[in-house]
């Protein structure tokens, strides 16, 4: 299988643009989550799916945060507008959901940088 | 809510060294635990896991034991290697809910 896919892998943008972030997740996962990583506040969730459907978005940090999955191999997380405290790396991961200790698998992530 | 809490990095250490990372938890239920690892550039990957009191986890030399009573699932490794250079993360994934808390990390760097 090839893993999680994201794409771009590097994004730089300027404050105020829209920046759109892409996943597609293991086929055959039922689960995909994105989770944010910087260096003052960690690795934190950001929003999970199940089937396609959002099932907790606590963690979306403001309303220029959003994220969909309109089908089971495809999801994005959207910036709009972008600042530059969004700098960080997002990471998607799936599992495949037949258990609550199933593993999730991360993709490579993409490093956003907001000027 | 559920927390995770690591030791302070960065940990360096020689070659052949024995290794241990803290790991301890704070949740409402009884949680499985896992160690995740990144290596430079990569996204996690799950080393290993245990789902109940007293299991161990174990996985290319690495070792963690469930400690209920510690709350604690600290990560082991008798003889490390610089190929084990990397960040190293504590999670919990609460009964019934899918997603994980994570630690905040802990860099680990192997001298030759």
């Amino acid at each position: 299988d090839a893993g999680v896919i994201q794409s771009p892998r590097h994004e730089v943008t300027e404050m105020g643009q829209e920046v759109t972030l892409r996943c597609k997740p293991i086929s055959g996962h039922d689960y995909l989550f994105w989770y944010r990583q910087t260096m003052m506040r960690g690795l934190e969730l950001l929003i999970y799916f199940n089937n396609n459907v959002p099932i907790d978005d606590s963690g979306m940090p403001e309303d220029r945060f959003s994220a969909k999955m309109p089908n089971a191999s495809f999801s994005t997380l959207k910036i709009q507008p972008s600042e530059p405290r969004d700098s960080a790396v997002y990471f998607c991961a799936s599992s495949s959901g037949a258990d609550i200790t199933d593993t999730q698998y991360f993709g490579p992530g993409t490093r956003l940088t907001v000027l | 809510g559920d927390s995770v809490t690591q030791m302070e990095g960065p940990v360096t250490l020689s070659e052949e060294a024995f290794l241990t990372i803290n790991c301890t938890y704070t949740a409402t239920g009884y949680p499985s635990l896992f160690w995740y690892v990144q290596y430079p550039g990569e996204g996690l990957q799950l080393l290993l896991k245990a789902t109940k009191a007293d299991d161990k986890g174990s996985n290319k030399g690495f070792e963690a034991t469930y400690r209920k009573e510690t709350t604690s699932f600290h990560l082991e490794k008798g003889s490390v290697q610089v190929s084990d250079s990397a960040v190293y993360f504590c999670a919990l994934s609460d009964q019934g809910a899918q997603k994980l808390v994570f630690g905040q990390g802990t860099r680990l760097t192997i001298n030759p």
